[in-house]
């Protein structure tokens, strides 16, 4: 089992709808998580990070952590074409020499067509 | 502020030849990560370091892989001799806590 997963898509959704990645993790430890979008051949940009059980908004995107089932997903209203990137799942690792180590998910490529 | 820089965007190189990466990081970072995204695979951790020290280098795939961070500033990553699988996109991201990851654009290497 890989310590953190994603569905790599590619998931397609019409402009205006919302779009919904999910990411499962493994390791019942761990305490936070980020979302970073990547356009094609750029860096990953965080957009949202999350700790605590719940939801978190920022302008259209809610991230949502449920730590009892080990997952986490990020929801995108009102989708964009602008939107169209791939999504990843990172979870830091804390303790020991590892200090902020990342694990990553595979990503999911999100095409949001007009 | 200026944003984690790495050059070359991209090499190609021959197998066997050796390549360097540079990665500059957005200064008064401490922290100094690399990274790799093999073609079809997730980004993995690579190695970590605290200004000038190597907080953790397991993810370093074997000895012909060689970083270093001079003078806590400025870090670069040798290949030598390079594989054929080390074709891949290399990330540097740096950050001055838990939270602030920046990643670079990254360098696309290339081996034939």
């Amino acid at each position: 089992q890989k310590e953190v997963e994603q569905n790599s898509g590619p998931l397609s959704v019409p402009e205006g709808a919302i779009a919904s990645l999910n990411c499962t993790y493994s390791d019942r430890g761990s305490q936070s998580f980020f979302w970073y979008r990547q356009y094609s051949g750029k860096s990953p940009e965080l957009i949202m990070f999350i700790y605590s059980n719940g939801d978190k908004e920022d302008g259209r995107f809610t991230a949502q952590l449920n730590k009892a089932s080990q997952y986490v997903s990020l929801l995108i209203r009102d989708s964009q074409p602008s939107d169209s990137a791939t999504y990843l799942c990172a979870v830091p690792r804390w303790g020991g020499t590892s200090y902020g180590k990342l694990t990553f998910g595979q990503g999911t490529i999100l095409t949001v067509h007009p | 502020e200026a944003g984690v820089t790495q050059f070359p965007s991209h090499s190609v190189i021959e197998k066997g030849q050796t390549v360097t990466l540079r990665c500059d990081p957005i200064s008064g970072h401490d922290n100094l990560y690399w990274y790799r995204r093999v073609m079809g695979k997730e980004i993995k951790f690579l190695l970590h370091f605290v200004k000038e020290s190597k907080q953790d280098e397991s993810g370093m795939p074997n000895n012909r892989f060689l970083a270093e961070r001079t003078g806590g500033t400025y870090s670069t990553l040798k290949v030598q001799p390079a594989e054929l699988e080390d074709s891949g996109v290399y990330f540097c991201a740096s950050s001055p806590d838990r939270y602030g990851y920046t990643f670079g654009s990254g360098t696309r290497l290339t081996v034939v």
